[in-house]
């Protein structure tokens, strides 16, 4: 069964700094790999969507990178504001009925 | 606008008495879902659906049930609530592709007393 796991829970940074967010998963048989923010409370945001013959895919000032055969993902955030802070959640897609498999998200604060 | 929408965005009820989540997709999406998220336990999946009348079990479908009359709509029906099942659920949709985006809802606070 697919497990999705990031790293770390939850990170808080000064306002400015570049961040790594990290994703992990136990089977590389993915159609992709989405990148989610979450306020609190709120619905889902998609971020980035990678495809399984993709390596990576940037969204101004958000870049996401997949190495599907180490099942790893990186959504990479450069100089971070404060409206930033959120949950950041990454999904893959796998088998029948095109289930999301999800991470437990890593909690972003960033200060101002 | 592309959108999926749910109705209620928050519902308080109690014990026992039958309710009835909707969501609605305006983009054709083949596939649909439900999912419940609760603190440590993040996102899983109740339900989902890959056409009209084609329906399945996720990981967690015990106490709901779903239909799909129409491939716009999804909705998922409790029909004995129980305080168990409060949480926070969220109905998703993509087209048939496997590689395609998912998109969404905004969400339904469920609280059962």
């Amino acid at each position: 069964k697919q497990e999705v796991t990031q790293i770390p829970a939850a990170l808080s940074v000064p306002e400015g700094e570049n961040l790594v967010l990290n994703c992990s998963f136990t089977d590389s048989a993915i159609y992709n790999l989405q990148w989610f923010r979450q306020d609190p409370g709120k619905g889902l945001t998609s971020l980035l969507l990678i495809q399984s013959s993709q390596r990576e895919q940037t969204s101004g000032r958000l870049n996401a990178s997949l190495d599907k055969s180490s099942g790893r993902s990186t959504l990479y955030i450069a100089a971070s504001q404060p409206g930033d802070s959120a949950t950041y959640l990454c999904a893959v897609t796998v088998g029948a009925g095109n289930m999301l498999t999800f991470g437990g998200g890593t909690r972003l604060m960033v200060k101002p | 606008e592309a959108q999926v929408t749910q109705n209620p965005r928050y519902l308080i009820t109690v014990t026992g008495k039958k309710l009835t989540v909707t969501c609605s997709q305006n983009m054709n999406h083949e596939y649909m879902s439900w999912y419940r998220q609760d603190p440590g336990l993040g996102l899983r999946q109740i339900y989902y659906s890959m056409n009209v009348e084609v329906t399945d079990k996720g990981d967690v479908p015990e106490g709901y049930k779903v239909s799909r009359k129409e491939k716009r709509n999804f909705p998922l029906i409790l029909e004995s609530p129980s305080p168990n099942q409060t949480s926070l659920y969220f109905c998703a949709s993509r087209d048939g592709q496997g590689g395609s985006e998912a998109f969404f809802g905004q969400g339904t606070r469920l609280t059962v007393v």
